[in-house]
């Protein structure tokens, strides 16, 4: 089993939709959580740390649920600028974990 | 923005050369990490280094090897270079802040090997 897996996607929204995701991890000691963000043919940014008590950033929430070991996104009023690939990213030991990503392509 | 860089950007070579990937990063960080990447696929780790002196294979085996003689900068270097090696390799580096630590990448290399 994957330590971090997520739904690949694609989810494909119309512009000013809200669009919601989740990321599963296998290890339960896991300390830290964030979101990446990565576009086509260049390298993943961080977009946001995921904080027990969820947290907001612009558009952009991320909430995290130990005790069913899972992160979210949610994307509200959804831009074309939102279309890319988003990482779900989990440190377990001092371990960075990577999922394979979830596209997200916003259409006009 | 994250102060870590890569050279080459862009590098297309023959079969058999052997070839060195840049990374360098001005954040005074410890641990830097290699990843390997396909179009369109998930991120591999295949080196990484918890500072100077210290390197160490990651999750998917590699053909290349590493070294981390300065906290600065971590070359990866393929002695010789095959078609398979063709990917895009991304450097990154991870620091504390506010509690947690992050990671940072540089905007990668794409490999062509033909």
């Amino acid at each position: 089993r994957k330590e971090v897996e997520q739904d690949p996607g694609p989810f494909n929204v119309p512009e000013g939709a809200t669009v919601a995701f989740n990321c599963t991890y296998s290890n339960s000691a896991s300390q830290s959580f964030f979101w990446y963000r990565q576009d086509c043919r260049k390298e993943p940014k961080l977009l946001m740390s995921v904080y027990s008590s969820g947290n907001e950033d612009g558009r952009f929430t991320a909430q995290l649920n130990r005790a069913s070991q899972y992160i979210s996104l949610l994307i509200r009023d959804s831009k074309l600028s939102d279309s890319a690939t988003y990482l779900c990213v989990v440190t377990s030991d001092y371990k960075l974990s990577f999922g394979a990503g979830t596209t997200v392509t916003v259409r006009a | 923005e994250a102060d870590i860089y890569q050279t080459p950007r862009y590098l297309v070579i023959g079969t058999g050369k052997k070839i060195t990937l840049e990374c360098s990063q001005t954040m005074g960080h410890d641990k830097m990490y290699w990843y390997q990447q396909d179009p369109g696929m998930e991120l591999h780790l295949i080196h990484y280094s918890y500072g100077v002196n210290s390197t160490e294979k990651g999750d998917l085996s590699s053909e290349s090897t590493v070294s981390r003689i300065r906290t600065e900068h971590f070359p990866l270097t393929l002695e010789s270079a095959r078609p398979s090696h063709t990917s895009q390799y991304l450097c990154a580096s991870s620091g504390w802040g506010q509690g947690i630590e992050t990671q940072y990448f540089g905007p990668g290399t794409r490999l062509l090997v033909l």
